[in-house]
């Protein structure tokens, strides 16, 4: 897991509100992820990118945005129209796109109030 | 996404007993990852299976792809209260080029 860092750890959120959770890697991998965890459920991926400049939908995409300006960056934004936003989110990369070994960040756990 | 059946969802065993989750899928797998999460963690990878049959261990963990590349087996012998922890197995979504997570399976390791 080394080489990925999220911030911030706990991010709390008032409704309506949009907010940016940053992840950022020096492990000078291609592809990057970002995954939804639920309270005692799997990782459902939100969006993921290749290469830079470029993202692509993941299977829960709706109300939610990313940029891809750099190789080590990949924020992610949980807009107003995210209905439930409340969960722990998770950032990976990999060294390329083929879906070998993702090494993911600690995490962020969102709370909206 | 192509799912992956993941088998039990939960798991209380008592520290030294072995345990066992299995993962499933309808269609042939390329390859199956595993991942351990520890409580309030992050997946870290564990393992990855290519070949038919193939069978790899880490000391106490032995992990197994099927012959038909449609299952996979993660089982931990002795377990210790180290092993506590979500284990996830993961496969690889094809054209999608992403990885598609298993539901889990949560282990407790009673002392």
């Amino acid at each position: 897991d080394g080489g990925i860092t999220q911030s911030p750890k706990y991010l709390f959120r008032k409704e309506g509100q949009n907010v940016t959770l940053s992840c950022e890697q020096n492990l000078n991998h291609d592809a990057m992820y970002w995954y939804r965890q639920d309270p005692g459920q799997g990782l459902r991926l939100i969006y993921y990118s290749q290469i830079v400049n470029d993202f692509q939908k993941g299977d829960i995409a709706e109300g939610y945005s990313v940029s891809r300006e750099k190789k080590e960056s990949f924020p992610l934004t949980v807009t107003s129209a995210q209905k439930n936003p409340t969960a722990f989110y998770l950032c990976a990369s990999s060294i390329d796109d083929l879906g070998e070994t993702q090494y993911f960040g600690p995490g962020t756990r969102l709370l909206v109030l | 996404g192509q799912q992956v059946m993941q088998i039990p969802q939960y798991q209380h065993v008592q520290e030294g007993e072995d345990f066992t989750t299995y993962c499933n899928s309808s269609t042939t797998l390329s390859n199956i990852q595993w991942y351990k999460q520890r409580p309030g963690g992050h997946p870290v990878f564990l393992i990855q299976l290519v070949k038919s049959g193939e069978v790899k261990k880490q000391k106490r963990l032995t992990f197994q792809f099927g012959e038909a590349k449609k299952n996979s087996s993660l089982h931990i012998t002795a377990t210790q209260t180290t092993d506590v922890g979500t284990y996830f197995c993961a496969r690889h979504g094809g054209s999608a080029r992403q990885l598609t997570f298993g539901s889990g399976t949560q282990l407790t390791v009673l002392p």
